[in-house]
């Protein structure tokens, strides 16, 4: 039974087109995040979520919105794919208040922006 | 700007032999340090962390240690097998607790049987 699913696995799209990366979690959490990892392995976070309002924003395009419908969801839009987006995108959760800071990861969606 | 730092893209250590992975910050406001492991197309997976109050924390095989004073840290494995072979992260919480993790590059871990 996943904990945090992503969807899809793989994305490979052209420069110029919107796509949307899903994300799930079955733990109850409150907080939910996304991850970029680049080419050098990098993993940068670029939001965070805690019950629907969004926490942290980092420098991150407009043309990236996180959405979170309820609190076991956070989706990932981005419109206008760049080259430079090609990236693993991680989505993770984790509960405020415990004592190990521990968030738990989905599997990640590779982006191909070609 | 990297506040946290893994010099070393990749070791390489025995079956059975200690493996010792390290990793430097700059930010002294850092007050929570965690250890993540990771295999290929899978997302990381939490280790072990350590509070900045403490300066070791052992779980199994998998022991951290905390030198605030040198703001580094060492994540030590005992004795090393080949399914530890992965990449491991380091990553460092700001103080409050805002849920922001900062992660190093990762150290790639092979373990030869």
């Amino acid at each position: 039974d996943t904990a945090v699913s992503q969807t899809p696995k793989y994305l490979v799209t052209q420069m110029g087109n919107d796509k949307s990366i899903k994300c799930e979690q079955n733990l109850g959490h409150d907080t939910m995040y996304w991850y970029k990892q680049d080419s050098k392995k990098f993993l940068k976070i670029m939001f965070s979520y805690n019950n629907k309002e969004l926490i942290i924003n980092e420098t991150v395009p407009n043309r990236f919105s996180p959405k979170s419908p309820d609190k076991a969801h956070l989706n990932l839009h981005i419109n206008s794919l760049e080259l430079g987006d090609s990236a693993v995108y991680f989505c993770a959760s984790s509960q405020p208040g415990t004592s190990s800071y521990e968030q738990y990861f989905g599997p990640g969606t590779r982006l191909t922006v070609t | 700007d990297q506040q946290v730092k893994q010099n070393s893209p990749s070791l390489s250590v025995q079956e059975g032999r200690i493996s010792i992975l390290n990793c430097d910050y700059t930010n002294s406001m850092f007050d929570y340090f965690l250890w993540y492991k990771k295999y290929p197309a899978e997302g990381p997976t939490f280790l072990i962390s350590i509070s900045s109050i403490k300066d070791k924390n052992e779980d199994g095989r998998f022991t951290v240690f905390l030198n605030k004073s040198a703001k580094h840290l060492s994540l030590h494995i005992v004795p090393s097998q080949p399914g530890d072979s992965a990449v491991y992260f380091c990553a460092a919480s700001l103080t409050g607790n805002t849920g922001k993790l900062i992660f190093g590059q990762g150290t790639t871990l092979q373990v030869k049987p």
